[in-house]
């Protein structure tokens, strides 16, 4: 089973500020499997990127995921106070799904 | 735009079954395109895959190692719906459960469902 492993934990930045996010995976992700979720306190999880760079449907371009392999990255390019949430990175290896620990992203 | 509303108890015996169903709106169940996926998420194991049912011309069905001995989904296309049924739940099987439309990522959530196992 691929592990994913995300940094930092906690990540504390001021709106306007770009925000990068980490996730490492054990083993090489295939097919570039990758995706990224956005979480707020109560909701589901919102998918923010899939297949490592393709923003999903109304995802503010603001948003990208870059990386290949094992290394993984989410940018935020300008934070809206809106963005403040949890983030999962997801990888995809047949027929199973395993997610990272997350990252808080919080406000500094 | 698809909508899956979810719905079953928030508390469950130990030993017991935990039964959860996932009604589908602006989709179908049998859809060639789309995979149903049930997910749960607490603190000490974080976000959990728990497996998914497709349609391909045939019913396809994939759980996770961890609870492949205790789980089943079932599509229903009469009502356009999926349930989970986990059985021999303990208190470890506490999260809150999600069903969750996507092949090779989720696109689509339900609202979530806490399931407390407890005496």
């Amino acid at each position: 089973e691929t592990v994913l492993t995300q940094s930092p934990g906690t990540l504390s930045l001021s709106p306007g500020e770009r925000a990068t996010l980490s996730c490492r995976a054990s083993q090489s992700v295939g097919g570039s499997y990758l995706a990224w979720y956005q979480q707020k306190p109560g909701q589901a999880p919102r998918l923010l990127i899939y297949g490592v760079s393709s923003r999903a449907t109304g995802i503010p371009d603001r948003f990208s995921g870059s990386g290949s392999g094992t290394d993984f990255t989410l940018t935020i390019s300008r934070l809206e106070p809106e963005d403040f949430a949890v983030y999962y990175c997801q990888q995809y290896d047949s027929p199973s799904y395993t997610f990272g620990q997350g990252t808080k992203l919080e406000i500094k | 735009q698809v909508q899956l509303q979810q719905s079953g108890p928030g508390l469950v015996k130990p030993s017991q079954t935990l039964s959860l169903t996932c009604a589908i709106s602006g989709d179908s169940v049998s859809s060639n395109s789309a995979a149903w996926n049930w997910i749960r998420q607490s603190p000490s194991r974080g976000l959990e895959w728990l497996g998914r049912t497709y349609y391909r011309s045939t019913w396809y069905f994939d759980y996770a190692l961890s609870v492949k001995s205790r789980i089943t989904i079932k599509p229903d296309t009469s009502k356009n719906q999926f349930s989970l049924h986990l059985n021999s739940v303990t208190p470890g099987d506490t999260a809150v459960y999600y069903c969750a439309r996507g092949s090779f990522s989720q696109d689509s959530w339900g609202q979530g469902i806490l399931v407390t196992v407890s005496s």
